[in-house]
């Protein structure tokens, strides 16, 4: 069965701090892996994207990266701010037809002065 | 949110009656979603239909109703036979490149 496991299930850090998400994955076929940030009461909104072939990726001051053989990925999360407070999402597609994806239970993270 | 848009934003609805939600999409995008969400769990597929007129059932379908009739539109309807309805919905859409899923901003549903 694929599954999508992710840690810590919570986290507080003080504003300005880093910080590492986890996400482990069975997912097989593998396509690709993206990390969404989702508000509360919002719906997830798409942070990056990785491939097999891809094993970083940056989209300011966020940082994933991959390793396909160990199928572990992470999120860095760097100078947080108080609007970084969310769930992050790790979301493992599935190769072949109909675009499956697997998600995890995401991460909490709130920032705090 | 993109350009995705659910509606309403908050639903009550009383046991044993059926309701519908609404997901609209100006993306073109041919395939849409809908998903569950509970506290403590992953994302859960319902539903999804990768063109007009055609949708198939996903993981937790049992309880829940679409129709496709237009590209735009994708409506949701809990059935009085789902017996936890309680939840946050989610729909999304995607087009061809790199098959990436754009959420809208969802509906609660609560049962009373």
């Amino acid at each position: 069965k694929n599954q999508v496991e992710q840690s810590p299930q919570s986290l507080i850090i003080l504003e300005g701090k880093n910080c590492t998400l986890q996400c482990n994955y069975t997912v097989s076929p593998f396509s690709n892996l993206r990390w969404y940030k989702q508000d509360t009461g919002r719906g997830p909104v798409s942070l990056t994207i990785m491939t097999f072939s891809e094993n970083t990726k940056s989209n300011g001051r966020y940082t994933a990266t991959l390793d396909a053989d160990t199928k572990q990925s992470s999120l860095h999360i760097t100078a947080s701010q108080l609007s970084d407070s969310a769930s992050y999402i790790c979301v493992v597609s599935e190769a072949g037809g109909g675009n499956k994806l697997t998600f995890g239970t995401g991460t909490q993270l709130k920032v705090e002065l | 949110d993109g350009g995705i848009t659910q509606s309403p934003k908050y639903l009550f609805r009383k046991e044993g009656q059926n309701v519908t939600l609404s997901c609209e999409q100006n993306l073109n995008h041919d395939a849409m979603y809908w998903y569950r969400q509970d506290p403590g769990q992953g994302l859960r597929l319902i539903y999804y239909s990768q063109i007009v007129n055609d949708f198939q059932k996903g993981d937790i379908a049992e309880g829940y109703s679409v129709s496709r009739e237009k590209k735009e539109s994708f409506p949701l309807t809990v059935t009085s036979a789902q017996k936890n309805p309680t939840a946050f919905y989610l729909c999304a859409s995607s087009g061809q490149v790199n098959n990436e899923q754009f959420f809208g901003p969802g509906t609660r549903l609560t049962v009373l």
